[in-house]
């Protein structure tokens, strides 16, 4: 069973538009989540994280949690080229507070 | 800001090698990780650590050792190196569990 799922991609988009990044979860305790950010041949770089149901709102970014229905999401406003790259959906899950990466999704934003 | 340093970005080593991976943090945080990533498989946890002389194994120990006898230093050993652990490996910290990790840039690690 696949703890944490994203859609598989890729994901095109053009330049000044909306991103949406999906991610569920399965382990309905979970309570920290985190969207990363990975350049091709770079390692992850955080970007966001929730930990409380609703909206949190950084810049062009907004990560939406709900809990109850057990997703996350990425919104990225007025995409640009620049956030071409694949984004990581990470929950910590289970009683030794485990961090779980799903696999990734790829966006690329067209000028 | 969080500096974590990884003392190779590439290395290429052989078959039957042991091999050390060396990790440095310099934010006096408690917890550590090492990862591997590999195309369609994501970055799984390889082994961490809570404290000094503290292990836990990850979800693929397996060929893999690790040493913490100070706070700022996490290594990973390859015991005896072998193709199938040709690899990004990428180290993490810390300083509460539920906080985010943040990242080394990634030792790309070939094995012949």
């Amino acid at each position: 069973q696949k703890e944490v799922e994203q859609n598989s991609g890729p994901l095109s988009v053009p330049e000044g538009a909306i991103a949406s990044l999906n991610c569920t979860y399965s382990d309905r305790g979970s309570q920290s989540f985190f969207w990363y950010r990975q350049y091709s041949g770079k390692s992850p770089e955080l970007i966001m994280f929730i930990y409380s149901n609703g909206d949190k709102e950084d810049g062009r970014f907004t990560a939406q949690l709900n809990k109850a229905s057990q997703y996350v999401s990425l919104l990225i406003r007025d995409s640009q080229p620049s956030d071409s790259a694949t984004y990581l959906c990470a929950v910590i899950t289970g009683a030794n507070s485990k961090l779980t990466f799903g696999k990734g999704i790829t966006l690329s934003v067209r000028p | 800001d969080v500096k974590v340093t990884q003392s190779s970005r590439y290395l290429v080593k052989r078959t039957g090698e042991k091999v050390f991976l060396e990790c440095v943090q310099d934010m006096d945080h408690e917890n550590m990780f090492w990862y591997r990533q590999d195309p369609g498989l994501g970055l799984r946890l390889i082994y961490f650590s809570y404290d000094v002389k503290m292990k836990e194994k990850g979800d693929i120990p397996e060929g893999y050792s690790v040493s913490r006898e100070k706070k700022e230093r996490f290594s990973l050993i390859l015991e005896s190196a072998s193709t199938n652990q040709t690899s990004m490996y990428l180290c993490a910290s810390t300083r509460y569990s539920n906080q985010p990790q943040h990242f080394g840039d990634g030792t790309r690690l070939s094995i012949l």
